[in-house]
């Protein structure tokens, strides 16, 4: 089962910023959050990922709790091509861990 | 970055036939790659995680006889649907990570969208 919860759906408009958020109160210590995308039909995009830090690329901005329980994808400008279904993963990663998939959050970007 | 590429984009076969799925890493080596399927309006569900030169290691309540993985290099992997099923029209998404670290993301192929009929 997924580790992770998040809100089935959310809004947002055009141009602000959309906070996505997720729990995962039990990620245990070598555990990396991992945001991934999926638009209709295609393959899940990565997005970012994180172990305690804050991180921030060109897509997006992770924001992880001191406690590592829950943390909050930002993405900075929405458009509406960031229409999509956002999961939020938990896992060792790399070849030493898989990806469970919750069912994530159906962010829709409004004109 | 690290590209993964599978193929066939989609296909359509008939009910009793085998379909094979290829998944290949293109920039990177990869010794373990991951199947997932996904049925509409759902989410991705774990398959099966392939390990080049061993057996796969499939998940609870999947049958490792209908779906047989085969990761021979370290570059691809191939599922293959056996005596395929209008039940199992899916979409099959594979992945892959370059490293063995957590700081090692995931990528995913484009999958795969095959239709029993």
């Amino acid at each position: 089962d997924a580790k992770t919860t998040q809100p089935p759906s959310m809004d947002c408009a055009e141009g602000r910023a959309a906070n996505l958020p997720c729990n995962h109160s039990t990620i245990s210590g070598n555990e990396y959050v991992y945001w991934y995308r999926q638009i209709h039909s295609q393959g899940p995009q990565y997005i970012i990922h994180g172990l305690k830090n804050n991180e921030t690329n060109e897509m997006a901005s992770l924001i992880i709790t001191e406690d590592r329980k829950s943390s909050t994808l930002i993405l900075p400008h929405a458009t509406l091509r960031d229409t999509a279904v956002y999961y939020c993963i938990v896992s060792p990663g790399g070849s030493q861990g898989n990806l469970i998939f919750g069912k994530g959050t159906k962010l829709s970007v409004k004109p | 970055g690290a590209v993964v590429s599978q193929h066939p984009s989609w296909v359509i076969c008939k009910s009793g036939t085998s379909v094979k799925i290829e998944c290949r890493s293109l920039d990177f080596q990869a010794t373990t790659m991951f199947w997932y399927r996904q049925f509409p309006k759902q989410s991705l569900m774990l398959m099966a995680t392939s390990n080049e030169g061993s057996k796969a290691t499939y998940e609870q309540g999947v049958e490792k006889d209908k779906f047989l993985i085969n990761h021979a290099s370290l570059t691809l992997s191939t599922l293959t649907v056996t005596s395929a099923h209008p039940e199992d029209s899916s979409f099959y998404i594979c992945s892959a990570s370059p490293g063995t670290g957590g700081d090692y993301g995931y990528t995913f192929g484009s999958g795969t969208r095959l239709t029993v009929v």
